[in-house]
């Protein structure tokens, strides 16, 4: 079954600094995959998402995320943090059951310092 | 337009309470979901309607009961719930039933069970 993991629980990146955010699946064929991003107390709203072609996929806020299979990650990145990105992220993959059941990461927690 | 209002915010209720969970959207979506998120945990899907029909239930306790009077509105009825129960109850819609249909997700209600 489709599954992802995000391997680092929370990161802590200066303002300014660039941020990468890890994401691997496990899929045999290729994934349609998503970042989500949940500030404190809020709804998730969709940064970007992949299910073909260009591998390297434009989001929303200045973020991006590059598929490569070889590795088997979708890693979201962004040049410069700002302090309103500190917020909950989610990679997540849609089951293959039929109908949209999406299955989220344990999700990384980033924290911007001044 | 792509947003999808929760009402209350918040609800503090009583495990003999009977309280409505209201979720709407107005994109013409006609598939709707429940999650439930635990604090510093991922989104986990409870219900899915699909065109005003139940089409899944991830196994919820019957205290948890999902209604969709029409293609906009999406209840969530909830009776003799415990404590463990306190979360985020979040909804979200989507076009259509395939995998690469965006779920846009409301702000959530914060639920506490006394």
């Amino acid at each position: 079954a489709q599954s992802v993991t995000q391997p680092d629980i929370h990161i802590t990146v200066s303002e300014g600094a660039s941020l990468e955010l890890r994401c691997n699946y496990s899929y045999g064929a290729t994934p349609y995959l998503f970042w989500y991003v949940q500030s404190p107390g809020q709804g998730l709203q969709l940064l970007l998402k992949y299910f073909s072609g260009d591998t390297l996929v434009q989001g929303i806020k200045g973020f991006e995320a590059e598929f490569k299979r070889s590795q088997s990650s979708f890693n979201l990145r962004k040049p410069s943090v700002h302090w309103s990105d500190a917020a909950e992220y989610f990679c997540a993959v849609p089951m293959n059951t039929g109908f949209q059941k999406l299955v989220f990461g344990t999700g990384t927690r980033l924290l911007v310092s001044p | 337009d792509t947003e999808v209002t929760q009402t209350p915010k918040h609800l503090v209720m009583g495990m003999t309470n009977k309280k409505s969970l209201k979720c709407e959207q107005h994109m013409g979506h006609r598939a709707m979901y429940w999650y439930k998120q635990k604090a510093k945990k991922p989104p986990e899907l409870m219900f899915v309607y699909s065109y005003e029909k139940l089409s899944i239930n991830e196994s919820v306790p019957s205290r948890f009961s999902p209604e969709c009077p029409n293609s906009s509105l999406l209840n969530l009825h909830l009776h003799a719930l415990q404590p463990e129960d306190s979360a985020l109850y979040l909804c979200a819609s989507s076009q259509v039933r395939t995998y690469t249909d965006t779920q846009y997700f409301g702000p959530g209600t914060r639920l506490t069970v006394l």
